[in-house]
């Protein structure tokens, strides 16, 4: 859903875990979900993105998967590295390129 | 992927003066940019929508007077802060709309710049 004015959740794994995002959407007519990955100072980068047509997406270390009925986005980052932490955001394409981001996630990742 | 640049990184600037921040496309045409806010420890909120040659269409609760926004060319748009305050110390974030061959589109995000206000 929408942030407004939360702290964000964390996230802490040990290095070579599998960590898993979750992030809820409140519009139901939603039809395009992207991930982004923001580190500290820097604009977000785009991880993984997903149609509502689809309810699974898979990229190099990363999967996406979306619940319709529930209206429910996950983010699955096989053998976590130091180098993904970062605060994660799903965000939901409202009309070519307008975004809404969700709350967002801490993650951090231990060596 | 296409590359979107922010100018200045970081400014800081007093308390009444206004601050003027760029974002440009430099490898494609985006006649459509948008720009975000975001504070510390907080997800990004969408600010406007700025349009090539057009006004900008401002969300519910940005100030249009005190955040002017200009895109007066297809790969720059500007973001003006007026009569800056220590409120409006943030993180702004813009994206530009790539638009492919195939009619997809996808934003790409400048690396965003630091406003302090002092």
């Amino acid at each position: 859903g929408e942030s407004v004015g939360l702290h964000l959740p964390t996230l802490s794994v040990q290095e070579g875990d599998n960590s898993i995002i979750n992030c809820a959407y409140s519009n139901s007519a939603s039809d395009y979900f992207i991930w982004y990955k923001q580190e500290s100072g820097k604009g977000p980068q785009f991880i993984i993105d997903i149609r509502s047509n689809m309810d699974k997406r898979q990229g190099q270390r990363v999967t996406v998967l979306l619940n319709k009925t529930v209206k429910h986005l996950s983010l699955q980052i096989a053998a976590t590295q130091p180098g993904d932490s970062a605060v994660y955001f799903c965000a939901d394409d409202t009309s070519y390129g307008k975004l809404t981001f969700g709350q967002g996630t801490i993650l951090t990742v231990h060596p | 992927g296409a590359v979107v640049s922010q100018h200045p990184s970081w400014v800081i600037c007093k308390s009444g003066t206004s601050v003027k921040i760029e974002c440009r496309s430099l490898d494609f045409q985006a006649t459509t940019m948008f720009w975000y806010r975001q504070f510390p420890k907080q997800s990004l909120m969408l600010m406007a929508t700025s349009n090539e040659g057009s006004k900008a269409t401002y969300e519910q609760g940005v100030e249009k007077d005190k955040f002017l926004i200009n895109h007066a060319s297809l790969t720059l748009s500007t973001l003006t802060v007026t009569s800056a305050h220590p409120e409006d110390s943030s993180f702004y974030i813009c994206s530009a709309l790539f638009r492919g061959l195939s009619m997809n589109t996808e934003a790409f995000f400048g690396q965003g710049t630091r406003l302090t206000v002092v």
